[in-house]
């Protein structure tokens, strides 16, 4: 069975600070791997995705993941955050393709201070 | 994007009554929907996998008698929590996907999981 471990329940930040997000999963076999955001009042929006090849993945607003396989971290990066990234931020695991059941960390939510 | 409904947002029930929880997919079909759950500070915790036209798969110790669900149509999935009690308090979420990506026109695979707002249950 798979399971997540995200270490920060809260990670306040000012404005234009650079934030990691940390996610540690266990698995004993080859899994796939995502983050999520919810923003408030809105459903779980697919933020980045690692499923094969380069293990640096990016997203289109900044935010980028590194696979480490040997740590089995996929912690999420930020040089620079806005005030509009405040919002709850899920890892989660697959073992197979989105469509297979996902495994949730219990979420990471970023306050981003002015 | 894909977008997905649930309905009522938030819900107060008496202790003893069944409630029931509408997940809608709006802009594509979806063959399966998740049902997850959601204690404070806690992960979200899958209940059941639902696919169009079967009966549902549930997670071990999720009580198929009292979370009923039903995946009558390829936009539409319903959880009723029957006999509802104070423990059953929680955030359910619904996600849907589709093996087939038909939105704006584009034809492609895709299997994302695009996740509903959630329903806030509260039973008294």
């Amino acid at each position: 069975a798979q399971s997540v471990t995200q270490l920060d329940s809260q990670v306040p930040v000012f404005e234009e600070a650079p934030v990691e997000l940390r996610c540690n999963y266990s698995s004993s076999v080859s899994v796939y791997l995502f983050w999520y955001v919810q923003y408030p009042n809105q459903g779980l929006q697919l933020l980045l995705k690692y499923l094969s090849g380069s293990t640096l993945v990016e997203s289109i607003n900044g935010f980028e993941a590194e696979f480490n396989k040997s740590q089995t971290s996929f912690h999420l990066r930020k040089p620079s955050v806005h005030i509009s990234d405040t919002a709850e931020y899920f890892c989660a695991v697959s073992r197979g393709e989105y469509g297979n059941k996902l495994v949730f960390g219990a979420g990471t939510i970023l306050r981003v201070k002015s | 994007g894909a977008v997905v409904s649930q309905h009522p947002s938030w819900v107060i029930c008496k202790s003893g009554t069944s409630v029931k929880i509408e997940c809608r997919s709006l802009d594509f079909q979806a063959t399966t929907m998740f049902w997850y759950r959601q204690f404070p500070k806690q992960s979200l915790m899958l209940m059941a996998t639902s696919n169009e036209g079967s009966k549902a798969t549930y997670e071990q110790g999720v009580e198929k008698d009292k979370f009923l669900i039903n995946h009558a149509s390829l936009t539409l999935s319903t959880l009723t929590v029957t006999s509802a009690h104070p423990e059953d308090s929680s955030f359910y979420i619904c996600s849907a996907t589709t093996g087939l990506r038909v939105l704006r026109g584009l034809a492609g695979v895709s299997y994302e999981q695009y996740f509903g707002p959630g329903t806030r249950l509260t039973v008294t």
